[in-house]
């Protein structure tokens, strides 16, 4: 059973587009939702994170969306660069998870030059 | 600091055989934990330590075995290997105080069992 589902499983935007991933959790007790970064061949890496008392969280070109009630999330990249190309994961945890995360499925990005 | 190291980074094994992954880290992180991704599924945890001593299953631990004699290591050992074990696996590890939420991740080990 997935916890957190993440959509869409890939997504191809041009070069300065807004890059939309989005994340659905059933689990009421997730208080920190993670998103982290993966480039080809290299381990994860956080990127952004929110806890549910904030609506949004923006750092950057990175931008966190928080509806609590909907149990949604989602990340907002903006002005979107080829560098940005990746895997991106959602993922949230518990207090009582001692920092345990659950993932959702991933999104591969692909920005065009 | 060298964060979180894994060795090997790649590996083939045939059906049956046995082997230990190898994670370190060096940021004195209590907790540790192993994951495997394999594609549409996203990370899934294996097992977890939040200590010296102290391991527990995760979402998927089946076949795969943990200890941790110290704060710095943390192998995980395939039993008996099986094709479904064909997979990446990363060790990531955390600190146990505010951060406890920000996970540092390896660079990971590519396994294929034939």
């Amino acid at each position: 059973q997935q916890q957190v589902k993440q959509s869409p499983q890939s997504l191809i935007v041009q070069k300065g587009g807004i890059s939309i991933i989005n994340c659905a959790y059933e689990n009421t007790a997730f208080d920190y939702f993670p998103w982290y970064q993966q480039f080809p061949g290299k381990g994860p890496a956080l990127l952004i994170a929110i806890r549910p008392d904030v609506s949004e969280k923006k750092e950057g070109r990175f931008t966190i969306s928080f509806n609590k009630s909907a149990k949604q999330f989602s990340l907002h990249i903006m002005d979107s660069q080829p560098g940005d190309s990746a895997t991106y994961f959602c993922a949230a945890s518990t207090k009582s998870n001692t920092g345990k995360l659950i993932f959702g499925q991933g999104t591969t990005l692909q920005v065009k030059p | 600091n060298a964060g979180v190291t894994q060795t090997p980074k790649f590996q083939v094994l045939k059906t049956g055989q046995s082997m230990t992954l190898q994670c370190a880290q060096d940021m004195n992180h209590e907790y540790m934990s192993w994951y495997r991704q394999d594609p549409g599924m996203g990370l899934r945890l294996i097992h977890y330590s939040v200590g010296a001593g102290i391991t527990d299953q995760g979402e998927v631990p089946n076949g795969y075995n943990v200890s941790r004699s110290t704060t710095e290591d943390f192998p995980l050992r395939l039993l008996s290997a099986a094709p479904s074990q064909t997979s990446v696996y990363f060790c990531a590890s955390s600190d146990s105080g505010t951060r406890v939420y920000e996970q540092y991740f390896g660079p990971g080990t590519r396994l294929t069992v034939t």
